[in-house]
């Protein structure tokens, strides 16, 4: 069974930094691409950033490019959102999901955890 | 404002049949590029309905079915239930920015 456990969200100060991380079990980390998707409060679903399998090639959102960075460790089965420079409208849950690359879809979504940028 | 439209709620009463909407443009759905649906019942995480325009994953009853059609899509539940109540939303990729995977704003399915 997959299994994706999110962690890290908390408290942080407009301008602050945050590091998410995102635990796989279930199923190869290694062969997947693996998303990050972001809900504000009383909100929809926005598309944060992708990572491909080997790290070599990772894409983001226009509100989030240069401020946040994907990454993953293979070794560990464990993905990364380094959030910088947080902003009042960051605040939301985060979720990590296992994408389908080559169709673009999300076969599975952990359980999410809760950024709150203070202003 | 959502890359793809979606009506902000829909409702049936049980036993009816009700579609959700969702709209492109030439750079996504328009382009060919395939739509899913994520049902979302309210604080829990979203799970795939259909994947690939009209595919669903094993568990997913065939009550619920997807089209595409230029650059819209439909998610259709027959048989409305009661558990159906929850957040539908609309999903596919972007040209317009490498890597995009774009979201509809999401419908909320209600259930008299």
């Amino acid at each position: 069974e997959v299994q994706l456990v999110e962690s890290g969200g908390g408290l942080v100060q407009s301008g602050g930094s945050l590091r998410l991380s995102c635990a796989a079990s279930g199923f190869t980390f290694s062969n997947y691409a693996m998303t990050w998707v972001r809900q504000a409060p009383g909100k929809g679903l926005e598309w944060v950033s992708t990572i491909v399998t080997n790290g070599a090639s990772t894409y983001y959102a226009v509100s989030v490019k240069g401020r946040f960075t994907i990454s993953r460790d293979n070794s560990k089965n464990t993905l990364y959102l380094q959030m910088n420079s947080l902003r009042a409208e960051d605040t939301a849950l985060y979720y990590c999901a296992k994408d389908q690359l080559s169709a673009y879809w999300l076969d599975s979504w952990g359980q999410g955890t809760l950024v709150t940028v203070s202003s | 404002q959502s890359v793809l439209t979606q009506p902000p709620s829909v409702s049936g009463a049980p036993g009816q049949r009700v579609t959700i909407s969702c709209t492109g443009s030439s750079s996504n759905i328009g382009a060919g590029y395939d739509v899913h649906w994520y049902r979302q019942v309210p604080g829990t995480a979203p799970k795939v309905l259909i994947y690939g325009n009209n595919n669903r994953p094993s568990g997913v009853p065939d009550r619920f079915s997807g089209s595409k059609s230029g650059t819209s899509a439909s998610l259709a539940i027959t048989g409305l239930q009661a558990e159906d109540e929850a957040d539908y939303y609309c999903q596919s990729y972007d040209i317009s920015l490498t890597g995009s995977r774009v979201f509809g704003g999401g419908t909320k399915v209600t259930v008299l």
